[in-house]
């Protein structure tokens, strides 16, 4: 059975802090990780994909990948209350599988 | 029109009605995915296409029936629903199977 685990939060932040957000996936085979940003009562939106290990930055977001540890996390620096959302970490292996989502970390942004 | 349209935006249904939610992509994509998302849950993946072949069939009940005519639209055909049914259902696609997603808008359901 794949997994992916996230604790459900809410993580609560002032703004301009930095926001981590953490991910566990089950799967040794995993090769691909994506970081999905869902508003309440939208659907999810991509905002980072990362398949080595190390830190891929984007902006405020930087994707870090463990695959050692099976660790997955989502840096948001000078967190701003917009940011506040549902983010979705997902995983799929090679061979073109379908993705593996997590429940998702609710982070709350306080002005 | 781009990206990935969903239709209705809202459904409420009786359990003895049938409906059908659509889905449509013009990012030129060769999968499409219906998925469930429940409050509490992670996304639950219902159906795959591949270039319009059902590769998945994630153990849904038969109440629930997908068709994809051609590598641009999708359907989930809906019929004798049960209130635990109610959810947000999505549709999304990608380039290849497993690839980066783009999702719609998605359907809120409610079974009354």
């Amino acid at each position: 059975q794949k997994e992916v685990e996230q604790n459900s939060g809410p993580l609560s932040v002032p703004e301009g802090a930095i926001a981590s957000l953490n991910c566990t996936y089950s799967d040794r085979g995993s090769q691909s990780f994506f970081w999905y940003r869902q508003y309440s009562g939208k659907s999810p939106e991509l905002i980072m994909s990362i398949y080595s290990n190390g830190d891929k930055e984007d902006g405020r977001f930087t994707a870090q990948l463990n695959k050692a540890s099976q660790y997955v996390s989502l840096l948001i620096r000078d967190s701003q209350p917009s940011d506040s959302a549902t983010y979705l970490c997902a995983a799929s292996n090679s061979g073109y599988s379908t993705l593996t989502f997590g429940k998702g970390t609710m982070l709350l942004v306080s002005p | 029109e781009t990206g990935v349209t969903q239709t209705p935006r809202h459904l409420v249904m009786g359990m003895t009605n049938k409906k059908s939610l659509k889905c449509e992509q013009h990012l030129g994509h060769n999968a499409m995915y219906w998925y469930k998302q429940s409050a509490k849950k992670p996304l639950e993946l219902m159906f795959v296409y591949n270039f319009k072949e059902q590769t998945e069939n994630n153990s849904v009940p038969s109440r629930f029936s997908p068709e994809c005519p051609n590598s641009s639209h999708l359907f989930l055909h809906l019929h004798t629903l049960q209130p635990e049914d109610s959810a947000l259902y999505l549709c999304a696609s990608s380039q290849e199977k497993g690839g980066r997603y783009t999702f719609g808008s998605g359907t809120r359901l409610t079974v009354v």
